[in-house]
């Protein structure tokens, strides 16, 4: 198993454009979770989706991001437009859901760049 | 509100010395927490859980509800232990989610 695949795994791009990350999850987890790391705020949730469904986009930062879950094995994360505070390295994890939810499994990242 | 505080970005330390990787938490119901871990060009990993009371590689973390802490701990300190740390808080609430501490970067040196 390939585990949670993710891509690209790094994007550099000008300020203003549009940015879309992609997940794959483990097959069978019913959860997903989209984070961003930065030096200064650590591993912030972004947002959560259970079933495909979303539960918690608290923690999205701006109406400049948003994240969508159209089947159970492909996630997006889209930025638009993007700007250059959006630098950060991007995972995305998938879980089972019951007793053992707090186990998750993250992708390899996706670190972005915006010039 | 629900919160994990790591205090130190940065910890440095001599192999075969003990090391204390630091968490406090806050949180109005039953805590569950755990210790992520994030090795050199490898996924972020669980490492441990405070309900399992088990040691991995050596390290050990208690939950002392009094101090609401959840300090990450090992005797002697190994280089491939280098590696940067997440403590994480899960929320049952919608499912259950994970909030997790800003990170603490070891760091042994031979």
């Amino acid at each position: 198993d390939a585990g949670v695949i993710q891509s690209p795994r790094h994007e550099v791009t000008e300020m203003g454009q549009e940015v879309t990350l992609r997940c794959k999850p483990i097959s069978g987890h019913d959860y997903l979770f989209w984070y961003r790391q930065t030096m200064m705020r650590g591993l912030e949730l972004l947002i959560y989706f259970n079933n495909n469904v979303p539960i918690d986009d608290s923690g999205m930062p701006e109406d400049r991001f948003s994240a969508k879950m159209p089947n159970a094995s492909f996630s997006t994360l889209k930025i638009q437009p993007s700007e250059p505070r959006d630098s950060a390295v991007y995972f995305c994890a998938s879980s089972l859901g019951g007793a053992n939810s707090y186990e998750q499994y993250f992708g390899p990242g996706t670190r972005l760049t915006v010039t | 509100a629900q919160r994990v505080t790591q205090p130190e970005k940065l910890l440095s330390v001599f192999k075969g010395a003990p090391v204390e990787l630091k968490c406090n938490y806050s949180y109005s119901g039953s805590p569950e927490l755990f210790w992520y871990v994030q090795y050199s060009r490898q996924r972020l990993q669980l490492l441990l859980r405070h309900i399992s009371r088990e040691s991995i590689k050596g390290f050990t973390a208690d939950l002392n509800k009094g101090e609401t802490s959840f300090h990450l701990k090992k005797p002697f300190a190994q280089e491939e232990d280098s590696a940067m740390y997440y403590c994480a808080l899960f929320i049952y609430n919608q499912g259950g989610k994970l909030i997790f501490g800003q990170g603490t970067e070891l760091s042994v040196k031979p």
